[in-house]
């Protein structure tokens, strides 16, 4: 079964800094990873995914993300943070082997803050 | 173009109780899911629905269940409502169940169970 563990219940980081916040994937095939923003009172905003192709996936909102099968990691990265970005951050999986039955498995989440 | 919808936006029930919960889609999106998040946590899987036939369930007691209309829109009914019951549900829809398909989420149904 597909899993994802995201180490870091928080990240704190500085406007201006870059930002990463961890993922890390468990699944028996080739996955596909997503990243999601949750902002407070509200669902879950799309930021990107990785299918296939070019390990370095541009998203929204400057957002970029790193997968690394090796490592089995999909990492969340921005060059430059903003106060806005403050939020909780999930990552999720989908095993492509049960076809698109499969549903999305998120992580814990990981609350981004990021200070003026 | 109009987003997921839900409805109500908050709901208190007592135990013992029943609640539904209802849904719309993206326009066009005939596959939709529901998911359970509870405070602290990641969403947790309950349903997948496309073209009004159950795709998936998640490990979730059979007093959740749900059904999809035809024109997409879905509801989440769950009986004998216990106090773990309480979470944000999340309606989720994708234009079809291709695997490579993001889902786009509501802004939930935040249920309280007293």
């Amino acid at each position: 079964a597909q899993s994802v563990a995201q180490p870091e219940d928080q990240v704190n980081v500085a406007e201006g800094n870059p930002l990463t916040v961890k993922c890390t994937y468990s699944v028996s095939g080739n996955p596909y990873l997503f990243w999601y923003v949750q902002y407070p009172n509200r669902g879950l905003q799309f930021l990107l995914k990785y299918i296939t192709g070019d390990n370095l996936v541009k998203g929204s909102y400057g957002f970029e993300a790193e997968f690394n099968k090796s490592q089995t990691s999909f990492h969340l990265k921005k060059p430059s943070a903003l106060v806005s970005d403050s939020a909780l951050y999930f990552c999720a999986v989908r095993d492509p082997s049960n076809s698109g039955n499969t549903p999305l498995v998120f992580g814990k989440g990981t609350r981004l803050s990021v200070i003026a | 173009d109009a987003g997921v919808t839900q409805s109500p936006t908050h709901l208190i029930k007592t135990r013992g109780q029943h609640v539904t919960l209802r849904c719309s889609p993206i326009s066009g999106h005939k596959s939709v899911s529901w998911y359970q998040q509870v405070l602290g946590q990641g969403p947790q899987f309950i349903f997948q629905y496309y073209e009004k036939e159950e795709r998936g369930r998640g490990n979730f007691p059979d007093r959740f269940s749900a059904r999809q209309f035809p024109n997409y829109s879905s509801e989440l009914n769950v009986n004998a409502l216990l106090l773990g019951d309480s979470a944000l549900y999340l309606c989720a829809s994708r234009p079809g169940t291709q695997v490579y398909y993001e889902q786009y989420f509501g802004p939930g149904t935040r249920l309280t169970v007293t």
